[in-house]
């Protein structure tokens, strides 16, 4: 089992870019949850997809946004990057018949550096 | 409203000495209490994680923490520090049956180890 797995490693944008970050769940799992992580702070939760639908949010802006695959996959996309958009970024997944605070097993995150 | 502090950005033991890293939550409920581990370019790992059972929590790794109501505290220990523990390790506190969007992480402190 691969675990959770993120892709691309590291990126590298510039102000007003759009990005896209990509998730493949641990095997079994069904929900996906996206976290920004800025440095030296902990995780802030975005949001969270479960059957191919946004079914919580954080307080992020809408140019945060998200797509859930029928394999369970997700995408994070970013519009019109800012400075402050620099973070790690992680991908939890975990299975929606563990109830709501089912245990969310992470990937080692997308570092995305906005210039 | 919920929050979590962790009480020392970093901290440095020799190895084979005692750890002891610092989580004070605040909530109006009695909480859910999670320690996340989070080693360099690898995902967050949960540790241990406390939902109203036994106030003394034993995790992976030698890991444990307590839960003290009177004291809104909820400190990770391990009696034994390991070269290997040297990581960044989180405190997060949620309201039970409440769902991701919901979890509040600290902002973590990074243990050394002294060989």
């Amino acid at each position: 089992d691969a675990g959770v797995t993120q892709s691309p490693t590291h990126l590298i944008k510039t102000r007003g870019q759009q990005v896209t970050l990509r998730c493949s769940p641990k095997s079994g799992h069904d929900t996906v949850s996206w976290y920004q992580q800025a440095l030296g702070q902990g995780p802030q939760f975005i949001f969270q997809y479960y059957e191919e639908e946004e079914r919580q949010r954080g307080n992020f802006p809408d140019r945060f946004s998200g797509h859930q695959f029928p394999n369970y996959s997700s995408e994070l996309n970013v519009n019109a990057l800012l400075l402050g958009d620099s973070a790690l970024y992680l991908c939890a997944s975990s299975s929606v018949a563990g109830g709501p605070l089912a245990e969310q097993f992470f990937g080692p995150g997308t570092r995305l550096t906005v210039l | 409203a919920q929050s979590v502090t962790q009480l020392d950005s970093h901290v440095s033991v020799s190895e084979g000495t005692p750890v002891l890293l610092r989580c004070n939550y605040s909530s109006s409920y009695s909480p859910s209490l999670f320690w996340y581990v989070q080693h360099p370019n690898k995902g967050l790992q949960l540790l241990l994680k406390y939902t109203s059972a036994a106030t003394l929590v034993k995790g992976i790794n030698g890991f444990e923490a307590e839960f003290k109501k009177s004291e809104t505290s909820f400190h990770l220990t391990k009696p034994s520090a390991h070269m290997s523990d040297a990581a960044e390790y989180f405190c997060v506190v949620s309201k039970p049956g409440s769902s991701a969007s919901k979890i509040i992480f600290g902002s973590g402190t990074r243990l050394s180890i002294r060989p």
